[in-house]
């Protein structure tokens, strides 16, 4: 019930599309839904962020569609460049109450080209 | 501000040979968390510390992984003695206390085990 599934494992666009990557989860007390995005020889960085009473949020080029009632919640990178190649991972919490906690997705190895 | 400082950034060993990592979580930061991260995979918590004291062990291999958090400052983690399947990148992150919903984790660079 702490797993986070991740798809699709690798995702190759040419510069200006946009990648999409999907997660879903099974525990209902997850409460913070963040996106990571490492590059080689990195740690992962906090890309953008939801909770689950907001069904969208974006950031820049960056938006996080939240579909509560499948439990799924996805990225998209908007107008994407080649500088945007990286591991991206989904994770979800349950918050305070678990320690913060963070469960990982497998990650998606994005490779935007010229 | 300085980020979360590891070293070393890399380890080669025989397996059954012993090595330990380190880390300094950014200052102010109560909680910190080393993560395994095995290639081609998401981090896994391994160990998660709130000041000195153990919030969450339960995925650490207690028979050949150790760690501890001196002061509330550093934290050190050992594998003794090492298997091959221990070849991963050791991630440790930190964050502040906070109430409310959502935080931040801040990973470092990280350190590449390879057990050979």
């Amino acid at each position: 019930q702490q797993q986070v599934k991740q798809s699709p494992q690798s995702l190759i666009v040419q510069k200006g599309g946009i990648p999409i990557i999907n997660c879903a989860y099974e525990n209902t007390a997850f409460d913070y839904f963040p996106w990571y995005q490492q590059f080689p020889g990195k740690g992962p960085a906090l890309l953008i962020a939801i909770r689950p009473d907001v069904s969208e949020k974006k950031e820049g080029r960056f938006t996080i569609s939240f579909n509560k009632s499948a439990k799924q919640f996805s990225l998209h990178i908007m107008d994407s460049q080649p500088g945007d190649s990286a591991t991206y991972f989904c994770a979800a919490s349950s918050g305070k109450a678990a320690g913060n906690k963070l469960t990982f997705g497998g990650g998606t190895r994005v490779l935007v080209k010229p | 501000e300085a980020g979360v400082a590891q070293s070393p950034r890399y380890k080669i060993i025989e397996k059954r040979q012993s090595v330990a990592f380190w880390c300094n979580p950014i200052s102010g930061h109560a909680t910190l968390y080393w993560y395994q991260q095995i290639l081609g995979q998401g981090p896994k918590l391994l160990i998660q510390f709130q000041n000195n004291g153990v919030v969450d062990d339960s995925q650490l291999p207690k028979d050949r992984f150790s760690a501890e958090r001196l002061k509330g400052v550093d934290s050190t983690l050992k594998i003794q003695p090492a298997k091959l399947e221990d070849s991963a990148v050791y991630l440790c992150a930190s964050s502040l206390d906070r109430a409310g919903w959502g935080y931040e984790q801040f990973f470092g660079p990280g350190t590449r085990l390879t057990v050979l």
